[in-house]
């Protein structure tokens, strides 16, 4: 069963660098048929995509996002990682990390396993 | 643009059925969308892929109580024989051709 967990801190300083990371379990992050991706739930509202990455480092943003947001892939520990710049207490929220079925224009397409997410709460 | 709206609420007794509804916006009748269901403070699971022509795809030990249909630009979630654990947030997403990657607001189900 594929398992994902998200990792790291749980308290950014506004203005610093926000970064987690999530590592995949029971399957390869290196498949050809999957993309892996960062969703973001602030406190009491919906869900928004950050953005996505394929194994090969391929990478796809939310255009209201993509200034701040980096997302890398090491496939040597099957992780991938977030980091979004320039916080303010308008990013605290839980953080999930997913994985996303590759559709059959090779592009991204609906969500398929989540993780259990991580509370990152932006505060001095 | 591409956009899913939900209601923000629905409600049903325990044991009868509920349809809960995510409405594509204009020119994009023909898109796939996912469900999702978020329990109170869990993540959220995937549920079912959920195609133009009603076809569906549902995640592993997904009950047969869940089913998918579509109508226009309107995509379906059933529940039948509700239960108590049934009462959660439920999200419909979908994908376009920027790529990206689009949520509905939610709709909030309470069991009665």
């Amino acid at each position: 069963q594929l398992q994902l967990q998200e990792s790291g801190p749980g308290l950014v300083k506004p203005s610093e660098t926000l970064s987690l990371t999530c590592t995949v379990s029971g399957g390869s992050i290196s498949s050809s048929s999957y993309y892996w991706g960062w969703i973001r739930q602030p406190p009491g509202k919906g869900l928004e995509w950050i953005g996505s990455i394929y194994y090969s480092g391929s990478t796809y943003y939310n255009p209201s996002l993509k200034s701040r947001v980096t997302i890398s892939v090491d496939t040597s520990k099957n992780q991938f990682s977030l980091k979004l710049s320039s916080v303010t207490a308008a990013d605290t929220a839980v953080f999930y990390c997913a994985r996303h079925e590759r559709n059959s224009k090779g592009l991204l397409s609906y969500f398929d396993y989540w993780g259990q997410g991580t509370l990152v709460t932006v505060s001095s | 643009q591409l956009v899913l709206t939900q209601s923000p609420s629905a409600s049903a007794s325990l044991g009868a059925s509920v349809k809960l509804t995510c409405t594509l916006s204009s020119g994009h009748s023909s898109y796939a969308i996912a469900w999702h269901q978020q329990q109170p403070e869990k993540g959220p699971r995937y549920l079912m892929k959920l195609s133009s022509d009603g076809s569906h795809n549902k995640g592993d030990g997904i009950p047969d109580r869940f089913s998918g249909s579509s109508s226009g630009a309107e995509r379906y979630l059933t529940i039948s024989s509700l239960q108590s654990e049934d009462e959660a947030d439920y999200y419909c997403q979908t994908w376009g051709t920027g790529p990206n990657v689009v949520f509905g607001g939610g709709t909030k189900l309470t069991v009665l």
